[in-house]
Formats: C-alpha cells, structure tokens, sequence
C-alpha cells in the first residue's frame, strides 16, 4: 500500500527552466510534508517541508505547493541547474507522530545544460 | 559540525552471518532513526531510538534485527543470520529534542550498503 507516490519515475529539464515534481499522498492524516534530495552513493539532504496549515513555502529557488483537497504537492526548483540533477523524495509525516518518515519512491530530476 | 556518520559504507556477508551496522548521529541529536531502501524503491522506515529507548520499531521485522542505542556510542542496526533479501541500503537519521511545529527534520547519514552472498 503505497501511501505517497510519485507516479513519474523521471523528468528532463533544460537548464534555466521550471523543474515541477509532483506527489500524490492517500493517507489524510498526513500533516506534514518534506521534499529530500539523493545524490548517488549519499544519503538523501533534506531540502525543504510544509505543514498542513500552509499552502505554499518557498526557499530561494525551491518553492513547494500543497493543495489538501487533492491530496497534492508538488516541488518546483527555477531556474533549474545541472547540479539539481538527482533524485527528489517527497515524504510525509502523520498527525501525532514525530517519527516515521513514509517516503515516495523518488523522482530522478536530469537538467540538461 | 560532522553530519550523521555510518560505518561501514559498503559490508559483504555471506548468508548465515551477522550485520552489525554503526551509526553517530549528529553532535546535540538525541533521536536516531533506521531506514531501508530496496532498489528502486523508496525508503521504509524501520525503528526510532532515543538514548536507551526504543519509541517506535513498528517497521522492524519481527525476526532477527534489532537496534539499540546505548547511552554512549553509536546505534547499532543488527541483523542476525543474514539472508539474500536482507541486501539493501541501509540509513541513519538523526534529528534534534526540539521539534519545528511539533515535527522533527531528519538528517540523514550516507548509507551503509549490504550486500549478502
């Protein structure tokens, strides 16, 4: 029972455009949200997150959208860089619970130069 | 500020073997958290620790694994008599006391990669 997907194994993006990863969840108690970061070989870099009570939070070029009626979120990176070219985990995190990170199972992002 | 540390990176074991995976978390995290990732799968949660405590290891596999983390030195993920299935990346989190709107970022290690014969 996969609880949050990321149905689109992986996306191409020319350097300097919008990168737009997407993340379907089905558990609605989920509250909170994170989007990691995988190089190869490395450990996943935790990147940015939102609750539940926003809809949108943005971090220099990273912004993240949370539509909770869909159940949706998505991550956007402009302008994208070669160097974003990894794979993005989106994750969530359940009401009361401070733990047990329940992750997607990625999206491998190549920008192109 | 060293981030969270594990060791081995890479570690062979033929089946029958025990693993013993090491994990530092980073200096001032008091909660550590293990994690597997299949190939070409997300990661799974498996157990959360504080110092002598275990506070959820409701992903852990009923049979030989266990973890701990003891009031000095590093966790330790032990899996014992070691199968093919068992091969997989295995991750250390930490994360600090406080929490950020009642939740607490993780922080992960580079993985320990096991690989059983």
């Amino acid at each position: 029972d996969q609880q949050v997907k990321q149905n689109s194994p992986s996306l191409s993006v020319q350097e300097g455009r919008i990168s737009i990863l997407n993340c379907d969840y089905t558990n609605s108690m989920f509250d909170y949200f994170l989007w990691y970061k995988k190089y190869p070989a490395e450990g996943p870099t935790f990147l940015i997150s939102i609750s539940s009570i926003k809809d949108k939070n943005e971090d220099g070029r990273f912004t993240v959208f949370l539509n909770k009626s869909a159940k949706h979120l998505s991550l956007h990176i402009v302008p994208s860089q070669p160097g974003d070219s990894a794979v993005y985990f989106c994750a969530a995190i359940p009401t009361g619970a401070n733990s047990k990170l329940t992750f997607g199972k990625g999206i491998t992002l190549s920008v192109r130069p | 500020n060293a981030g969270v540390m594990q060791n081995p990176r890479h570690l062979v074991r033929r089946r029958g073997q025990e693993a013993r995976l090491r994990c530092s978390p980073m200096k001032g995290h008091s909660h550590v958290y293990w994690y597997r990732q299949l190939p070409e799968e997300g990661l799974k949660f498996m157990v959360y620790l504080q110092k002598e405590n275990i506070i959820d290891e409701s992903g852990m596999p009923k049979e030989r694994f266990s973890a701990e983390f003891p009031k000095e030195g590093p966790s330790i993920l032990r899996i014992q008599q070691v199968v093919r299935g068992d091969s997989a990346a295995y991750f250390c989190a930490s994360s600090p006391p406080g929490t950020i709107l009642g939740k607490n970022i993780q922080y992960f290690g580079a993985g320990t990669r096991l690989s059983v014969l």
